[in-house]
C-alpha cells in the first residue's frame, strides 16, 4: 500500500537552531515527492518537488533531499517566520495526478 | 491571479442538513481534487476529477458527492451532514500532463456539523 509517514509530529526550535524533518514513503514507482508549507488557517503552499534519489533543492533556509526510501527537509538557522506545518506527499501511481499526504510536522521557532 | 477559490470559508450545519462547497480555478488545469484535513490525519482525498466530465472516488468518499460542472468548477455536496464530517475541506487543481503536477490549493472551507 502506498504510504507516507512524517516525523516528528511536532518540533520546537530556538531561532538559529538547525534541524531536519523526515518523510518516509512507500510507493510503487516514485513519480515525484512534494513538500508543502501550511500556515494556520490557510491552504498548503508548494515548496519543492524531487524526482530521483540524490536530488536536492534549496529555497532560502530550506533544503530538501531525497533517497530511495525517504526525504529530509533541512532547516538551517531558522527564524520565527519559518514556523508552520510542513507536509510531504508522493504522487500516486497512474496518470491522475493524485497526491498521497503524510500527517505533517508542525514546526515552532521561538525567538 | 486568483488561483483556486473556495466558498464558503466557514459553515455551521445541523446533523442531517445538506450543503454544497463550491470551488473554481482560473489556471486552465484539467484535474481537480477535494481533500479533507483533520488533526493528526493529514490531508485525505475525498474525490477527484482527472478531467472535465469525469469523477472518481478517493480514500474517504462515503457521505459525499461531487460535480465537475465545467473545466473551472468542481463542487462537493454533503447530502445529510454528520458530526464525523466536521473538518476543513480543501479544493486543489493541477495539470498532470505538464509533468510537474504541482497541486495548487484553495484557502479552505471550515465546516462544523452539530
Amino acid at each position: 500500500e502506498d504510504q507516507v509517514t512524517q516525523s516528528p509530529e511536532a518540533l520546537r526550535l530556538q531561532e538559529g537552531e538547525s534541524s531536519s524533518l523526515n518523510c518516509s514513503y512507500t510507493v510503487s514507482g516514485l513519480r515525484g515527492l512534494f513538500w508543502y508549507r501550511q500556515d494556520p488557517g490557510k491552504g498548503p503552499e508548494f515548496l519543492f518537488t524531487l524526482y530521483s534519489a540524490g536530488e536536492e533543492k534549496e529555497k532560502e533556509r530550506l533544503k530538501a533531499t531525497l533517497t530511495k526510501k525517504e526525504s529530509f527537509l533541512h532547516i538551517t538557522a531558522p527564524k520565527p517566520e519559518d514556523s508552520a506545518t510542513y507536509l510531504c506527499a508522493v504522487r500516486a501511481p497512474g496518470n491522475t495526478g493524485k497526491l498521497i499526504f503524510g500527517q505533517g510536522t508542525t514546526l515552532q521557532v521561538k525567538p | 491571479n486568483a488561483g483556486v477559490t473556495q466558498t464558503p470559508k466557514f459553515q455551521v450545519l445541523k446533523t442531517g442538513q445538506s450543503m454544497t462547497l463550491q470551488c473554481a480555478q482560473d489556471m486552465n488545469h484539467n484535474s481537480m481534487y477535494w481533500y479533507r484535513q483533520d488533526p493528526g490525519m493529514g490531508l485525505r482525498l475525498i474525490y477527484y476529477s482527472a478531467s472535465e466530465g469525469t469523477t472518481d472516488k478517493g480514500e474517504v468518499p462515503n457521505g459525499y458527492n461531487v460535480s465537475r460542472l465545467n473545466k473551472r468548477e468542481f463542487s462537493l455536496r454533503l447530502e445529510s451532514a454528520a458530526p464525523s464530517q466536521t473538518s476543513v475541506y480543501f479544493c486543489a487543481s493541477s495539470e498532470p500532463a505538464s509533468g510537474a503536477n504541482v497541486l495548487t490549493f484553495g484557502a479552505g472551507s471550515r465546516l462544523t456539523v452539530l
